[in-house]
């Protein structure tokens, strides 16, 4: 069952500028996280936010998360070819303990940043 | 350098074999997963196991098994290949700490059921 939909689907942008991809959810969470996937590999985690956070940092990334309106937004800032790869947002419903819940993964949004 | 292993990158193989996708992760990791990704149909959850010899069902269990002996193995399982489970297939691991649940992925498994 799909939590998680980024939008859009695709961004093309040039070099230098700003990339924001959205993704919105449907169920509460206990976190939400955004993972990178380069074309033909494996996911590598970028950034982790908390259901009590509104807002977190690392590096050139900014991601905000909205819990009134189900929703996150990651933000690339001075983007460059290298951050092409397809960027995946994934909801985290497990309790504070831990569980048998399982992280879920939205449809991801493929980011094209041209030279 | 902590990692994610699946044993095979790309594999041909024909309908009505049996198949064994292995995985492997040194990071003393409990909780091991089994994704499979489609165009346009993003990763979908297979298997899950949160502890030797333990598994449950994700949201698409049907046609394939898992199987976890050791600690830093999950193999899955495709008893009788189909078509329909050209895939790539993704193995992750990961360690509930801080209340918080990151997946480290492989590389992934790329197969084709001819």
């Amino acid at each position: 069952s799909q939590q998680g939909e980024e939008d859009p689907q695709a961004l093309s942008i040039q070099e230098g500028e700003n990339a924001t991809m959205n993704c919105s959810y449907k169920t509460s969470i206990n976190n939400l996280q955004w993972y990178r996937q380069n074309s033909g590999r494996g996911l590598v985690h970028l950034i982790l936010i908390r259901s009590n956070e509104r807002e977190k940092h690392s590096g050139r990334l900014r991601v905000t998360l909205d819990t009134s309106k189900k929703s996150s937004s990651l933000l690339i800032t001075a983007s460059r070819a290298a951050d092409t790869a397809s960027y995946f947002c994934a909801t985290d419903t497990s309790g504070p303990q831990g569980g048998s819940e399982k992280l879920v993964f939205g449809k991801g949004t493929k980011l094209t940043v041209n030279p | 350098d902590v990692k994610v292993t699946q044993s095979s990158r790309y594999l041909v193989k024909r309908t009505g074999e049996k198949v064994f996708l292995e995985c492997v992760q040194d990071m003393d990791h409990e909780n091991m997963f089994w994704y499979r990704q489609d165009p346009g149909l993003g990763l979908r959850l297979i298997y899950f196991s949160y502890d030797v010899k333990m598994k449950e069902k994700g949201d698409i269990p049907e046609g394939y098994s898992v199987s976890r002996e050791k600690k830093e193995r999950f193999s899955l399982i495709l008893e009788s290949a189909s078509t329909n489970q050209t895939s790539m297939y993704l193995c992750a691991s990961s360690l509930w700490g801080a209340g918080a649940n990151v997946l480290t992925f492989g590389a992934g498994s790329r197969l084709t059921v001819l």
